[in-house]
């Protein structure tokens, strides 16, 4: 069981938002501004999609955003394209004992 | 470019050993920390710890603490991840990422990661 919760799946048609979740605790989403969210297509090496709550890497595109309301953290993505089908992992500082917590990841499926 | 190369598949049977590489290139090596990530097949993402490259220091959660080593060669910008008794649960992609921000530390920003090492633990 992750420590962090996400829906499993989520899905979308080409041109939609869709919003995926990740619900932790006050002692990591709810309380330290070091959440990232990250995209994963099948055999590939996770990327860093979002930081520091809301912050895009360079060459990210703009259809990504991040945000977080007490314990949850969101990732949002406008204008769904074929390419954002993957999976999405949240990840957060866990201040209790130092260290890194995932969520156990949704899978986006755009119809 | 910034490159993390790891090393090879590994199988191993349970109760032995195994010791992945990830080689970095393309920035200053002992500027950034690297961290360690699996997943299993089929599962989602585990943090395992991170090593401090200026001074070698790893920080390891309480769960792998027991039976994970890691160190680092300044020499050669490699860092190395050891896994001791090892069980079927450890069967897993083995992943080395760099924390894109060198101040902090633990941190789960990732901005480069190796290609993988699979490693299966079976008899």
């Amino acid at each position: 069981q992750s420590a962090l919760t996400q829906p499993a799946s989520v899905s979308g048609s080409p041109g939609q938002s869709i919003t995926i979740s990740c619900t932790g605790t006050s002692s990591d989403v709810g309380n330290y501004n070091v959440v990232s969210w990250y995209q994963q297509h099948p055999g590939t090496a996770p990327k860093l999609m979002i930081y520091e709550v809301s912050k895009r890497p360079s060459g990210v595109s703009n259809r990504f955003s991040g945000s977080k309301s007490g314990n949850t953290a969101s990732l949002t993505i406008l204008g769904l394209q074929a390419e954002d089908e993957a999976d999405y992992y949240c990840c957060s500082y866990r201040g209790r004992d130092a260290s890194v917590v995932f969520g156990g990841g949704t899978k986006l499926t755009v119809l | 470019q910034v490159q993390l190369l790891q090393s090879g598949a590994e199988v191993k049977k349970p109760g032995a050993s195994v010791k992945v590489s990830c080689k970095a290139s393309g920035y200053t090596f002992a500027r950034y920390y690297l961290y360690w990530v699996r997943q299993a097949p089929g599962q989602g993402l585990e943090w395992m710890g991170l090593i401090n490259t200026r001074g070698g220091g790893a920080n390891v959660p309480q769960k792998f603490e027991d039976r994970v080593t890691m160190t680092s060669d300044t020499s050669t910008s490699t860092v190395f991840l050891e896994v001791s008794s090892l069980r079927s649960e450890d069967t897993a992609v083995y992943y080395c990422a760099r924390g894109q921000n060198p101040n902090m530390a633990v941190t789960g920003d990732y901005d480069y990661w190796g290609q993988g090492t699979p490693v299966t633990v079976s008899s």
